[in-house]
C-alpha cells in the first residue's frame, strides 16, 4: 500500500544538537510538506517543496532546514537555532498540478522532545 | 495573511444530538479541506470543498462552503461515540497549486454515551 513513512516516531534532542526527521513517500507525489503541531493548536507550515531540488519557506521556517534530493524523500533538520523544538511534526504530500485541489496525505508524525 | 478560525474549540455532546462546527477564513480562497485527527495520530482527509454552495456528506458528517461569507460548516447528525476526535479545517491559497495549507486550531469533539 502507498503511503508516507515518518521516522523515528519519538525523538529526543539535547541542547545544541541538530536532529533530522525522516519522511519518505511512495505515492509518486511531487509536492511534500512539513508541519509543526503544538498542543491545542492547529498545524503550522514549516517548509514545502513542489519539485525535486526546490523548496520554499513556510510560516515558521526559522531554526529548520530541509533538502529535496529525491522525489520520495523530504528530510527535516531541527537545528540548535530552534529554541523551542518540542512539538509533533507531521509530513505530508500531495499531487502537484496546475490547480491542484487534492487533499494532502499525512504521515503518522514524529514527536520531538528536549532532554 | 490568511487566517483560519474555528469554533468552538472544544465541544462535549451526547450521543444522538446534532451539532455544527464553524470555520471562518480571512481572505478569498477556492478550496477548503476538513480533516479528522484521533489522539496521537495523523490526519485523515474527510472533505474537499471547491465551490460556493458545495455540500458533501459522508455518513453522519456533512460539510458545506459559502465562499462569499468565507465560511464552512461541518454538521454532525445523531452523533455517535466513534466520531469523537479533533476536527480541523484548512484553507489553500486562491488559485490552487501545491502551496501549503493554513489550518484552524481544531475542534476537540467528545461524544458521550
Amino acid at each position: 500500500d502507498g503511503g508516507i513513512t515518518q521516522s523515528p516516531k519519538y525523538l529526543f534532542r539535547k541542547e545544541g544538537q541538530n536532529v533530522t526527521l525522516s519522511c519518505e513517500q511512495n505515492l509518486n507525489h511531487d509536492a511534500m510538506y512539513w508541519y509543526r503541531q503544538d498542543p491545542g493548536q492547529g498545524l503550522r507550515l514549516i517548509y514545502y517543496s513542489q519539485i525535486v531540488n526546490d523548496f520554499q519557506k513556510g510560516d515558521i521556517a526559522e531554526g529548520y532546514s530541509v533538502s529535496r534530493e529525491k522525489k520520495e524523500s523530504f528530510p527535516l533538520t531541527v537545528t540548535s537555532a530552534q529554541k523551542n523544538p518540542t512539538a509533533f511534526y507531521l509530513c505530508a504530500s500531495s499531487i502537484r498540478t496546475g490547480k491542484s485541489v487534492k487533499p494532502q496525505h499525512f504521515g503518522d508524525g514524529t514527536r520531538l522532545s528536549i532532554l | 495573511e490568511l487566517k483560519v478560525e474555528q469554533n468552538p474549540l472544544f465541544l462535549s455532546m451526547q450521543e444522538g444530538k446534532n451539532y455544527t462546527i464553524y470555520c471562518n477564513y480571512s481572505t478569498t480562497s477556492d478550496r477548503l479541506y476538513w480533516y479528522r485527527q484521533d489522539p496521537g495520530k495523523s490526519l485523515e482527509s474527510l472533505f474537499v470543498l471547491l465551490s460556493n454552495g458545495a455540500v458533501k456528506q459522508e455518513g453522519r458528517l456533512m460539510a458545506s462552503l459559502d465562499t462569499k461569507a468565507r465560511l464552512s460548516t461541518l454538521h454532525i447528525t445523531a452523533a455517535v461515540h466513534d466520531l469523537s476526535a479533533t476536527y480541523f479545517c484548512a484553507v489553500g491559497p486562491l488559485g490552487g497549486g501545491a502551496d501549503g495549507l493554513t489550518f484552524g486550531k481544531g475542534t476537540h469533539l467528545i461524544i458521550q454515551p
